[in-house]
């Protein structure tokens, strides 16, 4: 069964804490991609990532940053936490070197709180 | 501007019958439309898809319509069951990696 997980189901931070989001996929996908989900907004692109160390920004990447040092492993990065990052965070891959037609499989998401 | 349209933020339905759930879009280069399923506390699963040069396209209970003149696609279920109950995302894609997501509709099915 295939399988994304996120290191945290729910993160509390404090305003200008560096934080850190972890996704681990174990299909083999060569594309993962970094989304936050908010009501009214649905889910929007923040960073993609075609191949190990190589990443692309999506709609919305002021603010974070992220790191693909091995194909399995895909980090979010929040340089310095505000409190409008609050947000669901969630994690997907995809096969296909063809581009996004290929379905995304999700992790469970990331419940972030900066205070 | 938002590139994908749900609309109707909820939608309550008898169970039974029929759910729709309407989606319009606003990029003509779309060619590939795809609709997920969200339940509470897990991320969203793929339940169906549809490429431009189809308009209708069939699995099991869900079929998926699509009316490119109009810009708009549609999620049908028949029967709803209690199970269906979830919040529903249109999703767009033109080819590329980037899929383009509403802001989803949820769906209550009523014992």
């Amino acid at each position: 069964d295939v399988k994304v997980t996120q290191s945290s189901r729910y993160l509390v931070k404090r305003t200008g804490e560096k934080v850190f989001l972890e996704c681990v996929q174990d299909m083999d996908h060569e594309n993962m991609f970094w989304y936050r989900q908010d009501p009214g907004l649905g889910l929007r692109l923040i960073y993609f990532s075609y191949d190990v160390k190589m990443k692309e920004k999506g709609d919305i990447p002021e603010g974070y940053s992220v790191s693909r040092e091995k194909k399995e492993r895909f980090s979010l990065i929040l340089e310095s936490a505000s409190t409008n990052q609050t947000s669901m965070y969630l994690c997907a891959s995809s096969s296909s070197l063809a581009g996004g037609t290929d379905t995304q499989y999700f992790g469970p998401g990331t419940r972030l709180t900066v205070l | 501007d938002q590139q994908v349209k749900q609309n109707s933020p909820s939608l309550s339905v008898q169970e039974g019958r029929i759910s729709i759930l309407n989606c319009d879009y606003t990029n003509s280069m779309f060619d590939y439309f795809l609709w997920y399923k969200k339940y509470p506390a897990e991320g969203p699963t793929f339940l169906i898809s549809i490429s431009s040069i189809k308009d209708k396209n069939e699995d099991g209970r869900f079929t998926v319509f699509l009316n490119k003149s109009a810009k708009h696609l549609s999620l049908h279920i028949v029967p709803s069951q209690p199970g269906d109950s979830a919040v529903y995302f249109c999703a767009a894609n033109t080819g590329g990696f980037k899929t383009i997501f509403g802001a989803g509709t949820r769906l209550f099915v009523k014992a």
